[in-house]
């Protein structure tokens, strides 16, 4: 069974902290991951996923096998950052290709 | 950008009643789905459907849920007999490949009374 798990329900920080949303998952394969973000009264859309390697808005996430976590970090949060974040897990190949989502860390940051 | 759109965005009806929900995925894509957030709780994975078919479906999706695609763009998911418990945002997205990331609509909240 594939599990996502976000400790946090609700972060908040102060404009310019460094912030790091937790996450944590359960798979018996190689899995995808992905965070996702969905800013007030808008759509959830994709904010990083782990093989792109990427920065977004200054937001990275590494993969860790070992303790089966793929956080979230920005060294210098900004107060347009304040959104709901949702991590996910996707399997790798075949039919499992849907996503499973943690319940989500809803950040807020203050000025 | 293309998006999804979903319609619509808010729909209110009676316990028992039938609903369908209606979506339009982004033109070329290939591989659609719907997933439903029950308030404060996490967003779950519906079902997944391909080449016109259901490609795999979760345990919520039970004999009151359906999906079809009518015609080249509409998606869509019926509730035959709605219960309270229904209540809840569903989401429809799409994707061009297996493993590629997800578009997802705004959502249709739906209001069992």
């Amino acid at each position: 069974a594939q599990r996502v798990t976000q400790p946090e329900k609700l972060l908040s920080v102060f404009k310019g902290a460094p912030v790091e949303l937790k996450c944590n998952y359960s798979y018996s394969g190689s899995p995808e991951l992905f965070w996702y973000v969905q800013y007030s009264r808008q759509r959830l859309q994709l904010l990083l996923r782990h093989i792109s390697r990427e920065s977004i808005k200054g937001f990275t996430a590494d993969l860790n096998k070992g303790e089966t976590s793929f956080h979230l970090k920005k060294p210098f949060a900004q107060e347009e950052d304040s959104a709901m974040y949702y991590c996910a897990l996707s399997g790798i190949g075949g039919s499992n290709y849907k996503l499973t989502f943690g319940k989500g860390t809803l950040l807020t940051v203050n000025p | 950008e293309p998006e999804v759109t979903q319609t619509p965005s808010h729909q209110v009806t009676q316990m028992g009643q039938e609903v369908i929900l209606r979506c339009v995925p982004i033109s070329n894509h290939l591989y659609f789905y719907w997933y439903r957030q029950i308030l404060g709780q996490k967003v779950e994975f519906l079902v997944s459907f391909y080449n016109n078919e259901i490609s795999e479906k979760s345990e919520i999706f039970d004999d009151q849920f359906s999906v079809e695609r009518p015609d080249g763009s509409n998606f869509t998911l019926k509730i035959r007999s709605t219960k309270l418990e229904d209540s809840a945002m569903y989401f429809c997205a799409s994707s061009g490949r297996p493993n590629e990331p997800l578009h997802f609509g705004n959502g249709t909240r739906l209001t069992v009374t």
